[in-house]
């Protein structure tokens, strides 16, 4: 398996444009996580899905975030409209729910929002 | 979740064990234990985990003490490449057992 795949791994946008992130978790997981990470406030989880069923969003910062999962092999976070405090590295994870509670996390997109 | 706190950074020499200490005093009974590491411009990768026995896989040994207020994760011939931050969470099994709380960890670095 690939593993969980993201794209793009680097975006520079200009303020005020939207911004979409991109994830495909390894086949056969019914669990997808987005994180983010930044030097002042660490990896921070953003929303969960489970079954593309959104269950936890408590994490989105605010209405300029919204992340979708439509189908069990694709999801995207959107920021719109995206601000240079958005600027971090958004991870991606997915995990199978077994009892060992194992999450793989994909390598990152960074956002630097200027 | 309980929290858990860990030194902020620790060196170990090549071919020498890291052991990496970790306090979760408040934790609970059905809560897990679990490490993570993560490299560089990587994800997060993860390593271990356990209840109150300890485990013991491909990468590392983690010893939980029996009053389950800490334990340590044991690298047994750490190499360059296992220069990271680690990260020891503690994890509900229950109703919210999706959730990963990362803190700061430990950088650790493995010199020549």
């Amino acid at each position: 398996d690939a593993g969980v795949i993201q794209s793009p791994r680097h975006e520079v946008t200009e303020m005020g444009q939207e911004v979409t992130l991109r994830c495909k978790p390894i086949s056969g997981h019914n669990s997808l996580f987005w994180y983010r990470q930044t030097m002042m406030r660490g990896l921070e989880l953003l929303i969960y899905f489970n079954n593309n069923v959104p269950i936890d969003d408590s994490g989105m910062p605010e209405d300029r975030f919204s992340a979708k999962m439509p189908n069990a092999s694709f999801s995207t976070l959107k920021i719109q409209p995206s601000e240079p405090r958005d600027s971090a590295v958004y991870f991606c994870a997915s995990s199978s729910g077994d009892y060992t509670g194992e999450l793989f996390f994909g390598e990152g997109s960074r956002l630097t929002v200027l | 979740d309980a929290k858990t706190t860990q030194p902020t950074s620790m060196d170990c020499a090549e071919g020498r064990a890291a052991n990496l200490p970790c306090n979760h005093s408040t934790i609970s009974g059905n809560e897990y234990v679990y490490w993570y590491r993560q490299i560089h411009s990587q994800g997060p990768q993860y390593i271990i985990h356990g209840l109150k026995n300890n485990e013991t896989n491909e990468m590392a040994s983690l010893i939980i003490t029996e009053d389950r207020k800490s334990s340590t994760l044991i690298l047994p011939h750490a190499t360059l490449r296992d220069t990271a931050v680690y990260y020891c969470i503690v994890r509900d099994s229950g109703g919210s057992n999706y959730k990963l709380t990362f803190g700061k960890g430990t950088l650790l670095t493995v010199n020549p």
